[in-house]
């Protein structure tokens, strides 16, 4: 079964401090992994993608990530985060299937 | 503007009654998704569909139903023998094996 794992479920930060969010995931298939960003009563959106390739991955926003597959991680990075960037983060796998699995999700609170 | 159109935006039951939530994308997307968004629980998939006519069952099916007879459109229908149907509704569309695009979601409140 593939699964993806957040493991922390709030994140505050200081604003223009650094950040990571961690994402673990398991798959015994190849996986394509995303970040998403949900903020409050709307959808979600993208902001990157690991198709294959190169590991490390930027997005919209200022965020990056890098697939690391020997620790079977695809944590979500930015080196300095704004009041903007309060929101809730998503990671999320897929195989060929066209079938997404999400993590539980990770609540980034950016204190002014 | 292309994208994925879900109305809508706020939607109050009865208990006992039947609703439909409406997805319509202009992307040309094959697949198209329904997911469940409850707090701390994340996105749970209850159905979604692959191509015109065909759809499968995802993680939480029971008490909805949806039907593609368009390749825009993906309604589902949240019917009384949903129990506990109150929550964010989230469509989906994709092209094959890359990312899904969302629409802005449906909450619904059973009243």
């Amino acid at each position: 079964a593939q699964s993806v794992t957040q493991l922390d479920s709030q994140v505050p930060v200081f604003e223009e401090a650094p950040v990571e969010l961690r994402c673990n995931y398991s798959s015994s298939v190849s996986v394509y992994l995303f970040w998403y960003v949900q903020y409050p009563n709307q959808g979600l959106q993208l902001l990157l993608k690991y198709l294959s390739g190169s590991t490390l991955v930027k997005g919209i926003n200022g965020f990056e990530a890098e697939f690391n597959k020997s620790q079977t991680s695809f944590h979500l990075r930015k080196p300095s985060v704004h009041i903007s960037d309060t929101a809730e983060y998503f990671c999320a796998g897929g195989t060929g299937a066209n079938n997404l699995f999400f993590g539980t999700g990770t609540r980034l609170t950016v204190i002014p | 503007d292309g994208g994925i159109t879900q109305s809508p935006k706020y939607l109050f039951r009865k208990e006992g009654q039947n609703v439909t939530l409406s997805c319509e994308q202009n992307l040309n997307h094959d697949a198209m998704y329904w997911y469940r968004q409850d707090p701390g629980q994340g996105l749970r998939l209850i159905y979604y569909s692959q191509i015109v006519n065909d759809f499968q069952k995802g993680d939480i099916a029971e008490g909805y139903s949806v039907s593609r007879e368009k390749k825009e459109s993906f309604p589902l229908t949240v019917t009384s023998a949903q129990k506990n149907p109150t929550a964010f509704y989230l469509c989906a569309s994709s092209p094959r094996y890359t990312e899904a695009f969302f629409g802005q979601g449906t909450r619904l409140t059973v009243v």
